[in-house]
């Protein structure tokens, strides 16, 4: 079995402020890691993933996040962000090998409030 | 323009009245997904395909029915709706179901249901 934990469910901050939103997951096998967003009345997009390799994955909009598995963490940053950054923002995790192979669980969500 | 486009985007219905919303995906997808998305739990699936003629249950697949006659299309179908069922609903496709590919998702718009 896997799970995802977002420690935030709703994050304010300033425009131009730094944010990190924090995810941790739970698998018994490998994992491939996600990020989406979903901007206010849309759909899902994702953001970026982290699939082998280096441990830093860097994404679109200026989004990174940083894989790491003895802490099973994979938190999202952004240096500076901006009104647009305004958004739900969900990570996911698959686990590949075993009976999770291919199944993408998604976590609960944190909205990110960007203000003026 | 690749998309997922989903109908109704927004219903409002009764107890008990059958109703189905269609998801289409012009990308030549294998894998498609239904998703419901409930405030505090992120997104749960619901069933998925493969491929044509090849479903499975996700996680809540209680009360919901699917059908994949087509590549493009993936119907999701609520024979006797109950006000537990008011939820926002996103259909996902990706090109291939296997290994990573199989979670880089491309989701439509959503479709909001409200049962009364």
């Amino acid at each position: 079995a896997q799970s995802v934990t977002q420690l935030d469910s709703q994050v304010p901050v300033f425009e131009e402020a730094p944010v990190e939103l924090r995810c941790n997951y739970s698998s018994s096998v490998s994992v491939y890691l996600f990020w989406y967003v979903q901007y206010p009345n849309q759909g899902l997009q994702l953001l970026l993933k982290y699939l082998s390799g280096s441990t830093l994955v860097k994404g679109i909009n200026g989004f990174e996040a940083e894989f790491n598995k003895s802490q099973t963490s994979f938190h999202l940053r952004k240096p500076s962000v901006h009104i647009s950054d305004t958004a739900e923002y969900f990570c996911a995790v698959s686990g590949h090998g075993g009976t999770s192979y291919g199944k993408l669980t998604f976590g609960q969500g944190t909205i990110l409030t960007v203000h003026p | 323009e690749a998309q997922v486009t989903q109908n109704p985007r927004y219903l409002i219905t009764v107890t008990g009245k059958k109703l189905t919303v269609t998801c289409s995906q012009n990308m030549n997808h294998e894998y498609m997904s239904w998703y419901r998305q409930d405030p505090g739990l992120g997104l749960r699936q619901i069933y998925y395909s493969m491929n044509v003629e090849v479903t499975d249950k996700g996680d809540v697949p209680e009360g919901y029915k699917v059908s994949r006659k087509e590549k493009r299309n993936f119907p999701l179908i609520l024979e006797s709706p109950s006000p537990n069922q008011t939820s926002l609903y996103f259909c996902a496709s990706s090109l291939t179901p296997q290994g990573y590919g199989a979670n880089v998702l491309t989701f439509g718009a959503g479709s909001r249901l409200t049962v009364l």
